[in-house]
């Protein structure tokens, strides 16, 4: 069985300043981890993945994850908040073999000017 | 060139009305994967079809809920006897393989009176 957890349903943080959105998985066997974006009335797309290889995956606007086996986590971070970077973040997970794709309960992120 | 169409893109029907969500994947992408997205929920999958193997329907929260993809391509989501709790907005994605990335249409709006 797996399941994906991020902590914290809404994390506001200042335009400039650190963004880390937390996400820790459950899994039997080394997943694929992904992490989606869902910017306001569009539908999701990616933002970055992890499969195999460098642990430190860069993605798209400057976005970044690590995946940390012997945690079981795969954080998303950004050094400086923008404001556009305001949206909804859902981290994924699917099983080598598996089929599914399971979604994390999303993150909300609000950026104050 | 095109991405995943879902129609309509929202649907207002009376308790115990069945309806037909429609998804037009990605042309070549063998993956269709159904989700529903309700408020403060995240994503759940619903179900899951990879070229002409027999579909994951792991997913359905009851026998009311059906899916079928015709010709490796098209497919229709089909809720009967529809409940208010079915109200939530229903995304269809695509992939080229099970381990690519999702490409996701902007979803059903789904609302049962």
């Amino acid at each position: 069985a797996q399941s994906v957890t991020q902590l914290g349903s809404h994390v506001s943080v200042s335009e400039g300043a650190l963004v880390l959105l937390r996400c820790n998985y459950s899994s039997s066997v080394p997943p694929y981890l992904f992490w989606y974006v869902q910017y306001p009335n569009q539908g999701l797309q990616l933002l970055l993945k992890y499969t195999t290889g460098a642990t430190l995956v860069k993605g798209i606007n400057g976005f970044e994850a690590e995946f940390k086996k012997s945690e079981t986590s795969f954080h998303l971070t950004k050094p400086s908040a923008h404001m556009s970077d305001a949206a909804e973040y859902f981290c994924a997970v699917i099983q080598t073999g598996a089929n599914n794709l399971f979604f994390g309960t999303g993150t909300r992120l609000t950026v104050i000017p | 060139g095109a991405g995943v169409s879902q129609s309509p893109s929202n649907k207002v029907t009376e308790k115990g009305k069945d309806v037909e969500l429609r998804c037009d994947p990605i042309s070549g992408h063998t993956a269709l994967y159904w989700y529903r997205q309700s408020l403060g929920q995240g994503l759940e999958f619903l179900i899951y079809f990879q070229g002409n193997s027999a579909p994951d329907k792991s997913g359905l929260p009851s026998d009311r809920f059906s899916a079928e993809r015709t010709g490796g391509s098209v497919s229709t989501l089909t809720i009967q006897r529809t409940q208010q709790e079915d109200s939530a907005v229903y995304l269809c994605a695509s992939s080229q393989r099970r381990d690519s990335p999702l490409h996701f249409g902007n979803g059903t709006r789904l609302t049962v009176t």
